[in-house]
């Protein structure tokens, strides 16, 4: 079955103990791309990759980073959370990227609470 | 000024009528344009995708963009109960970075 999965799912920490939130898909897509979606804010980019080894910033990189170093997977590290990274994280992967209106497709999504 | 803009929510009509979505950018340069679905605490889901000004239709939804008003909207005919989501613009610009709109909850009465 094409899916992107997220692990974990649901993960509560303290401030400053760095977490991976791990992230692949098997549809052999070169576009993924992190996000968090918190209320009132609404969905905002945190890093996306147009391919393996090509990373970049989008709206709200601050405290987050990424790798990818091979095409399936693209872990998001929080090397010192903070409670203000306390979200909903999705993770998506894509065909081609967004050009020409290329469609997205979301994993789960990881609810992360830090205290 | 927020990059992009949808109308306020919630959005409530009665089964069977036209439900319209909008939304407003910020950048020219924007290139791709689309609507996600989000059914609360799931993923969101792509409902359309445009990038060329006009009309695009699938089934019961229609995209429209323009961009010289730098506009785009969704209309969903034939509204029913299982439309009840909260819709997500978003905006693309030629590489992969993406902003979405804060969204606008639909609620389709019986």
């Amino acid at each position: 079955e094409a899916q992107v999965t997220q692990n974990p799912r649901y993960l509560i920490t303290v401030t400053g103990k760095k977490l991976t939130v791990t992230c692949s898909q098997n549809m052999n897509h070169e576009y993924m791309s992190w996000y968090r979606q918190d209320p009132g804010l609404g969905l905002r980019q945190i890093y996306y990759s147009m391919n393996v080894e090509v990373t970049d910033k989008g709206d709200v990189p601050e405290g987050y980073k990424v790798s990818r170093k091979e095409k399936r997977n693209f872990p998001l590290i929080l090397e010192s959370p903070s409670p203000n990274q306390t979200s909903l994280y999705f993770c998506a992967s894509g065909l081609n990227g967004l050009a020409g209106g290329g469609e997205q497709y979301f994993g789960p999504g990881t609810r992360l609470t830090v205290t | 000024q927020k990059e992009v803009e949808q109308n306020s929510g919630p959005l409530s009509v009665p089964e069977g009528a036209i439900a319209s979505l909008n939304c407003t950018y910020s950048d020219r340069g924007s290139q791709s344009f689309f609507w996600y679905r989000q059914y609360s605490g799931k993923s969101p889901e792509l409902i359309m995708s445009i990038y060329s000004n006009g009309d695009k239709e699938d089934g019961r939804f229609t995209a429209q963009l323009n961009k010289a008003s730098q506009y785009v909207s969704l209309l969903i005919r034939d509204s029913q109960p299982s439309d009840s989501a909260t819709y997500l613009c978003a905006v693309a610009n030629q590489g992969g970075k993406l902003i979405f709109g804060q969204g606008t909850e639909l609620s389709v009465k019986p």
